[in-house]
């Protein structure tokens, strides 16, 4: 199976202030990854998705962006924050191709903008 | 375009008790259906993952069943246990053509197992 490792675990930042969350995958080599956000009282919000290096697909307009230098190494980043871009952030990875694969999650980061 | 909801939003039971937690998907023409778990505050966990072809699949005292011609799917617990404690997801895949890399997610049901 697939280990997620994302960090870090809890941030707090200012308004304003820019962002990058890092996850990486062991255990599997050209994985769907997958940035999600979970607001409080709220389901799963997808946010990026990325079938290969340097290949992003973002689902929702914001003020976030994402990024995948290497094979298994995804990142969540924006220029300046806003009060709306606290969270709970998570990151998956399931492996490409066939239908009946699994997806991993990592522990998540807990993000506060104050 | 693919709905997925979950009831009941909360449930909460006594220590022992069987139960089932009910999803159910508006496009019927899924490959697969998974369930999983989170903790709070923490990460999710896949407990199963039903292919179309399956009726159902079995981990230890959860059973998911998947039934694509009335849209559902059910996750019975049996002799629940206080470790249970926690929300249950399911999730079916986007059905739009050629971008079926997406999960479509129910907001979860949250169990409560008291001792």
């Amino acid at each position: 199976s697939q280990t997620i490792h994302q960090w870090p675990a809890t941030l707090v930042q200012p308004v304003g202030s820019p962002l990058s969350l890092e996850c990486t995958v062991e255990g599997t080599s050209n994985p769907n990854l997958y940035w999600y956000r979970q607001a409080a009282g709220r389901g799963l919000q997808l946010l990026f998705y990325s079938v290969g290096i340097g290949q992003i697909s973002s689902e929702v307009p914001q003020n976030l962006s994402a990024s995948r230098p290497q094979d298994r190494q995804f990142i969540l980043s924006s220029k300046k924050l806003l009060l709306s871009d606290s969270g709970f952030y998570l990151c998956a990875s399931r492996l490409a191709g066939g239908r009946g694969n699994i997806q991993y999650f990592g522990a998540g980061t807990r993000l506060s903008v104050l | 375009k693919q709905e997925v909801t979950q009831i009941p939003a909360a449930l909460s039971v006594p220590e022992g008790e069987n139960l089932v937690l009910n999803c159910s998907f508006t496009d019927s023409a899924i490959y697969n259906l998974q369930w999983f778990r989170q903790d709070p505050g923490k990460g999710l966990t896949s407990l199963l993952l039903i292919q179309s072809s399956q009726r159902e699949q079995t981990s230890g005292r959860l059973n998911a069943s998947l039934d694509k011609s009335s849209g559902r799917s059910t996750l019975y617990i049996a002799a629940s246990q206080p470790g249970d404690s926690a929300t249950y997801l399911c999730a079916a895949p986007n059905t739009n053509a050629g971008n079926n890399r997406k999960l479509i997610w129910g907001l979860g049901t949250s169990l409560a197992v008291n001792p």
